[in-house]
């Protein structure tokens, strides 16, 4: 089992450049969940997934934060375009029913935007 | 109503210590209570959780401590080691059907210096 797997690991962008982030979850976890952690916020839900359909958005900051889960292998979070604002460390985690086994979290992006 | 205060930020004890972290919730519909630990360059993994019905679930040196009336719960670290020194996250979600992803709190660096 590779875990869940994020690219890139580090990502350095101009601001107003379009960034992608991208997860692979684990085989069989039908839940997947993007975070954002910074050191004045702590870890902020985004977005979450179940069984490839978006169940809550909330956490998106704005319009220009979007995130896709076209199969059950694979998720983007994009956003168009950067600001520096944005700088922090993307986290994916993927979880299967009962939750209760908790969330594998990915190894994270981090994005620095100047 | 979906937060969650943790505390103290930051918690420096000794080798053999017992660092205690608190947590505090507010949305009664919660039921389920994790923390997570974090080394850096690394996501969070989970290291223990609880669920309302019972008020202490200990896993080797790890011990929850649960208060349902007064909505707090704390993690306590028996025989503290420099190798347990990593950020702790405590986090509550609602399960089941309708339930909602994890919510975490903004964590506590824990240094056990030797």
């Amino acid at each position: 089992d590779a875990g869940v797997i994020q690219s890139p690991r580090h990502e350095v962008t101009e601001m107003g450049q379009e960034v992608t982030l991208r997860c692979k979850p684990i085989s069989g976890h039908n839940s997947l969940f993007w975070y954002r952690q910074t050191m004045m916020r702590g870890l902020e839900l985004l977005i979450y997934f179940n069984n490839n359909v978006p169940i809550d958005d909330s956490g998106m900051p704005e319009d220009r934060f979007s995130a896709k889960m076209p199969n059950a292998s694979f998720s983007t979070l994009k956003i168009q375009p950067s600001e520096p604002r944005d700088s922090a460390v993307y986290f994916c985690a993927s979880s299967r029913p009962p939750h209760d086994y908790g969330y594998t979290f990915g190894s994270g992006t981090r994005l620095t935007v100047v | 109503q979906q937060q969650v205060k943790q505390s103290p930020q930051s918690l420096i004890v000794q080798k053999g210590g017992i660092p205690i972290i608190n947590c505090a919730y507010e949305n009664t519909a919660f039921d389920y209570f994790p923390w997570y630990q974090q080394f850096p360059g690394k996501g969070p993994a989970l290291l223990i959780a609880i669920r309302p019905d019972v008020s202490e679930k200990k896993e080797g040196r790890f011990t929850i401590s649960f208060n349902k009336s007064a909505k707090q719960f704390s993690l306590h670290i028996m025989d503290s080691q420099p190798g347990d020194s990593a950020t702790y996250f405590c986090a509550a979600s609602i399960s089941g059907q309708a339930g909602t992803a994890l919510i975490f709190g903004k964590g506590t660096t824990l240094s056990v210096s030797s």
